[in-house]
């Protein structure tokens, strides 16, 4: 079946700094992928995403770019802010109604 | 625009009662969806319904748990009897049309907590 890996978290870093978090999925056919964001206390809201190969999807300063060679959707941000912190799933839809989420990964940002 | 709109946002109660937790989807989605999210076991799918059809209720995790959608505009998930074990974070999701472009729109959702 389909599935999503992610890094593990929490990842902690300071303020202004280049932030990866690594997604890889394994699927058959052509998935739509997306990254959702979760602020404490909040559901989780779409941050970006993309439906097919070397599409680059972007928000926010947020980017990601579907990798169908490597099979991989890593978020990225040039600068993280301390308002970025929260939690952040990668997910993908294949042929379904049906999201397929990541572990989720906890993103700490210091001032 | 109004979102997934669920209550109650918290929930307090004692093992043992039934517990209703509600959810109105966005206005002309289709499908809504109801997560649990643990520390435990993260976010799990437990059923989901298209056009007021439950489709898939393979991750409703016993016969305690039942969910209902009597219209377009609002779904129901209950527990009777509660337990401890069932203390979580309910979500309830809903999304446009079909096709595997779409996202899912979430709730803010329930905050459950059985002592």
């Amino acid at each position: 079946g389909d599935s999503v890996t992610q890094m593990e978290g929490p990842v902690t870093l300071s303020e202004e700094a280049f932030l990866t978090i690594n997604c890889t999925y394994t699927a058959t056919g052509y998935p739509s992928l997306f990254w959702y964001v979760q602020y404490p206390g909040e559901g989780l809201q779409l941050l970006l995403k993309a439906t097919k190969a070397d599409d680059k999807g972007s928000n926010k300063g947020f980017e990601a770019t579907y990798r169908k060679e490597t099979t991989s959707f890593h978020l990225e941000k040039g600068s993280v802010q301390v308002s970025d912190s929260a939690v952040y799933f990668c997910a993908l839809n294949n042929a379904g109604n049906m999201l397929t989420f990541g572990g989720g990964t906890r993103l700490m940002v210091k001032p | 625009d109004a979102g997934v709109i669920q209550s109650p946002r918290h929930e307090v109660t004692e093992m043992g009662q039934e517990v209703t937790l509600r959810c109105k989807p966005i206005s002309g989605h289709n499908s809504l969806f109801w997560y649990r999210q643990t520390m435990m076991r993260g976010l799990e799918l437990l059923i989901y319904f298209n056009n007021n059809v439950p489709i898939d209720d393979s991750g409703m995790p016993e016969d305690r748990f039942s969910a209902k959608m009597p219209n377009a505009s609002f779904s129901t998930l209950k527990i009777q009897p509660s337990e401890p074990r069932d203390s979580a974070v309910y979500f309830c999701a809903s999304r446009g049309e079909q096709g595997r472009n779409q996202p899912q729109h979430f709730g803010d959702g329930t905050r459950l907590s059985i002592l």
